[in-house]
């Protein structure tokens, strides 16, 4: 199957810092990702939407201007949470879509942590 | 009315029993299904993709899908207690992605 990374895998910050992940399809080039974001014990929530060479379309509710997504590159889309608080402390997920599947595979996740 | 749903379970079924999964979803526009698993703490893997009416067996798993009645099914034969997750079904409509909240399944030893 395709191989999806995230990198880290895990972040402890200080509130009030950046936190930069990034998500990397390996083995296929994927013109479409999309980042979640899950507490614990709660279903998949979809934040976003990133396509390559063109602006994110954010789920209803999720700040754009404080999770800042870059989709650079065919294998690389990176999600910044700016100006970290507590709250946003999370497990986010990316997820890349091949598309002569139009199947969507995830990443290992990051684990987030604000202080 | 969500386009996918599942079931939350706790779905518990003994070792070696067949765990039945079940998902239903609302647009009939829906084109492709799938099915991913998670373990607790772990992101989702893809177990299986269908897109046609009937069955599609990939060793232990087998894929149900049936338009007419806009559901889908994931049967999992000779159970683990390494099958132990949780179990999210999802359906493309149009480009959208929709994925139900997930079935927890636990197998007993």
């Amino acid at each position: 199957g395709a191989v999806v990374s995230q990198h880290p895998s895990r972040v402890i910050c200080k509130s009030g810092t950046s936190v930069k992940i990034e998500c990397r399809s390996l083995d296929f080039q994927a013109t479409t990702m999309f980042w979640y974001r899950q507490f614990p014990k709660q279903s998949l929530m979809l934040m976003a939407t990133s396509n390559e060479g063109s602006k994110a379309t954010y789920e209803q509710g999720v700040e754009k201007d404080k999770f800042l997504i870059n989709h650079a590159s065919l294998t690389l889309s990176t999600l910044t949470v700016t100006s970290a608080h507590p709250e946003d402390s999370s497990f986010y997920i990316c997820s890349a879509l091949q598309g002569s599947q139009e199947t969507q595979y995830f990443g290992p996740g990051t684990r987030l942590l604000v202080l | 009315q969500k386009e996918v749903e599942q079931n939350s379970g706790p779905l518990s079924v003994p070792e070696g029993a067949i765990a039945s999964l079940n998902c239903t979803y609302s647009d009939r526009g829906s084109q492709s299904f799938f099915w991913y698993r998670q373990y607790s703490g772990k992101s989702p893997e893809l177990i299986m993709f269908i897109y046609s009416n009937g069955d599609k067996e990939d060793g232990r798993f087998t894929a149900q899908l049936n338009k007419a009645s806009q559901y889908v099914s994931l049967l999992i034969r000779d159970s683990q207690p390494s099958d132990s997750a949780t179990y999210l079904c999802a359906a493309i409509t149009g480009n959208q992605f929709y994925f139900g909240t997930g079935t927890s399944l636990t197998v007993i030893p």
